[in-house]
């Protein structure tokens, strides 16, 4: 089992709509969880950062974590073709100095 | 706001050269990193460091050093360069916090495209 999976997709999804995206990781221990998006010949950029169970709010972007079902999601509300990117799911496992990233999510929005 | 650079956007180099890549930090973190990436196999981590002249393994080292003088900067180099290692290579640092030292945000620099021919 991958230590971060997420769907590859593409995931497509019509402009204004709310685009999510979902994460699972394998270490139980896991406390720092993080989505990062890129664009095509891009780096990676942070966008969001969660620690605690629940919902953490910040503009359009929702991240929300599970640490029983060991499930981490990012939702994109209103969504914008400037949306359309590969999504990052990270995870800071426990005892680790090193994130292990998921496979990435390309996501499309469609005018 | 935190910027992490890398020496050149892009780069061509032959077989057989010796290649260096530079990376620098002017957030005073702690932690550097090397990654490349390739289409469909994702970020892989090469090397990452601690702390100044510290340095530990990712999970595809082979072909590849580092060094870490100053805390700022954090460089990768490729002892003979080979096709196979034609990628986009992605420098990052990150700052700790805490008393258990448990890494926090981290930030990629714009990347390199690397060519070997």
């Amino acid at each position: 089992q991958k230590e971060v999976e997420q769907n590859s997709g593409p995931l497509s999804v019509p402009e204004g709509a709310i685009a999510s995206l979902n994460c699972t990781y394998s270490d139980r221990g896991s406390q720092s969880f993080f989505w990062y998006r890129q664009y095509s010949g891009k780096s990676p950029e942070l966008i969001m950062s969660i620690y605690s169970n629940g919902d953490k709010e910040d503009g359009r972007f929702t991240a929300q974590l599970n640490k029983a079902s060991q499930y981490v999601s990012l939702l994109i509300r209103d969504s914008q073709p400037s949306d359309s990117a590969t999504y990052l799911c990270a995870v800071l496992i426990q005892g680790a100095q090193k994130l292990v990233f998921g496979q990435g999510t390309r996501l499309t929005i469609n005018p | 706001d935190v910027k992490v650079t890398q020496s050149s956007r892009y780069l061509v180099k032959r077989t057989g050269e010796k290649v260096f890549l530079e990376c620098v930090q002017d957030m005073d973190h702690e932690n550097m990193f090397w990654y490349r990436q390739d289409p469909g196999l994702g970020l892989r981590l090469i090397y990452f460091s601690y702390d100044v002249k510290m340095k530990e393994k990712g999970d595809i080292p082979e072909g590849y050093s580092v060094s870490r003088e100053k805390k700022e900067r954090f460089s990768l180099i490729l002892e003979s360069a080979s096709t196979n290692q034609t990628s986009m290579y992605l420098c990052a640092s990150t700052g700790t916090s805490g008393s258990i030292g448990t890494i926090y945000e981290q930030y990629f620099g714009p990347g390199t495209r690397l060519t070997v021919t």
